[in-house]
């Protein structure tokens, strides 16, 4: 257990909708980082937040946007949902900015119907 | 210049073999690359990492050997085991505390491995 919480794990849901996915960083980690899985690109770096800031953005689609709230925990906005969103959504934290290892949850799963 | 490519895409190894993983970089200004070890329905999970002022770093059955002038950097594990089939991703980052410098893994495309008892 890496110590960090995603939900939902799995999510079904149709194209045109929106949906949300919550990730509750280790204790004391300031940094969350949203990847995307896929089977055809791999993990693919979304966006960081650090300490409620935005500090990176990866190849994030306009549609999509997150944020990090005051208790760190962190959602990711997923809308207008296409066919081609399905995939594996994993947030990962760590404790500064930079440095230091990246632990990550189990993932949030994501079928578009 | 952000690209981290790996291979092979999957590799299959008898019980007590040993399994090797390739991966290759292009920007110079990474100073920090470790491997993934991910199981289905898992998350990816660190197993071992290396920085760029060290040519090998062994953890257990778990070795990294680091090649800074080819940028290259491979993964070995000795005496492999079924345990150890999950797939493998090596990443790159740049950490510190320059400006810019956020710590986001790029990862490479994984390679599936199968150790066959």
């Amino acid at each position: 257990d890496s110590g960090v919480t995603q939900t939902p794990k799995h999510l079904i849901t149709a194209t045109g909708q929106r949906v949300t996915l919550r990730c509750s960083p280790r204790s004391g980690d300031l940094s969350v980082y949203w990847y995307q899985q896929s089977l055809d690109q791999g993990l693919q770096f979304l966006i960081q937040y650090y300490n409620g800031e935005e500090r990176a953005k990866g190849n994030i689609l306009e549609r999509f946007s997150a944020q990090q709230f005051p208790d760190l925990h962190s959602e990711l906005n997923l809308s207008s949902l296409e066919l081609g969103d399905s995939a594996l959504y994993f947030c990962a934290s760590k404790k500064g900015a930079n440095t230091g290892e990246l632990f990550f949850g189990e993932g949030s799963r994501l079928t578009v119907l | 210049q952000q690209q981290v490519k790996q291979s092979p895409q999957s590799l299959i190894v008898q019980k007590g073999g040993i399994s090797i993983i390739n991966c290759a970089y292009e920007n110079t200004a990474f100073d920090y690359f470790p491997w993934y070890q991910q199981f289905p329905g898992k998350g990816p999970a660190l197993l071992i990492a290396i920085r760029p002022d060290v040519s090998e770093k062994k953890e257990g059955r778990f070795t990294i050997s680091f090649n800074k002038s080819a940028k290259q950097f491979s993964l070995h594990i000795m005496d492999s085991q079924p345990g150890d089939s999950a797939t493998y991703f090596c990443a790159a980052s740049k950490g510190g505390a320059g400006s810019g410098n956020t710590g986001k893994l790029i990862f490479g495309q994984g390679t599936t491995l199968q150790v066959k008892p």
